[in-house]
């Protein structure tokens, strides 16, 4: 059974500051890997879909990386911004039609 | 560009009332499945449906129904609500799980079952 671990739940750092978040997977047998940003209140906006035979993806100050043999995906943010402050989902599609979610990471990006 | 739309936004239910959730897409996407979110327990499928007519159960399907009558529209039915059912519910659809497989999500319906 999949599993999605995001360590860790809760991170600050100041303005400008490069950061990197990480997405574990138990199953390494995934089609793709996406990450989410969620505001307070709000749905999921899609940021970034690395499918199974990619290594990475970017776009604009984002990328994110995937590492099927380690179970390790990662979103790194370059200069962040307080605009960027949100809590960050990933989730493994393992093909199986269920999407399984980590329960997030929550930024803060002081200015 | 409508997107994944969700109705209502809030609804307050007394216990034991009904109610369905409406969900449409306007993507022509075969996929489509409802989540719902509660704290420190992340997202969790309840329902999913891989075109008109195929519905399955997720991971959390005890309490609510489902059926897909049509490519663009799958309502979620509470039955019997329950105090453990408040929480935020959010549809979401997808392409072609798989193959692009990105998975775009509505605003979300927050319910509170008193």
């Amino acid at each position: 059974k999949q599993e999605v671990t995001q360590i860790p739940a809760a991170l600050s750092v100041p303005e400008g500051e490069n950061l990197v978040l990480n997405c574990s997977f138990t199953d390494s047998a995934i089609y793709n890997l996406q990450w989410f940003r969620q505001d307070p209140g709000k749905g999921l906006t899609s940021l970034l879909l690395i499918q199974s035979s990619q290594r990475e993806q970017t776009s604009g100050r984002l990328n994110a990386s995937l590492d099927k043999s380690s179970g390790r995906s990662t979103l790194y943010i370059a200069a962040s911004q307080p605009g960027d402050s949100a809590t960050y989902l990933c989730a493994a599609d393992s093909g199986t039609y269920k999407y399984i979610f980590g329960t997030g990471t929550r930024l803060k990006v002081l200015a | 560009n409508a997107g994944v739309t969700q109705t209502p936004k809030f609804q307050v239910l007394k216990t034991g009332q009904s109610m369905t959730l409406q969900c449409a897409q306007d993507m022509n996407h075969e996929y489509m499945s409802w989540y719902r979110q509660d704290p420190g327990m992340g997202l969790r499928l309840i329902h999913y449906s891989v075109g008109a007519g195929i519905t399955d159960q997720g991971e959390v399907p005890n309490g609510y129904n489902v059926s897909r009558s049509t490519t663009e529209d799958f309502p979620l039915r509470l039955l019997s609500a329950a105090p453990s059912q408040t929480s935020v519910y959010f549809c979401a659809s997808s392409f072609k799980p798989g193959l692009t497989g990105e998975l775009f999500f509505g605003e979300g319906s927050r319910l509170t079952v008193l």
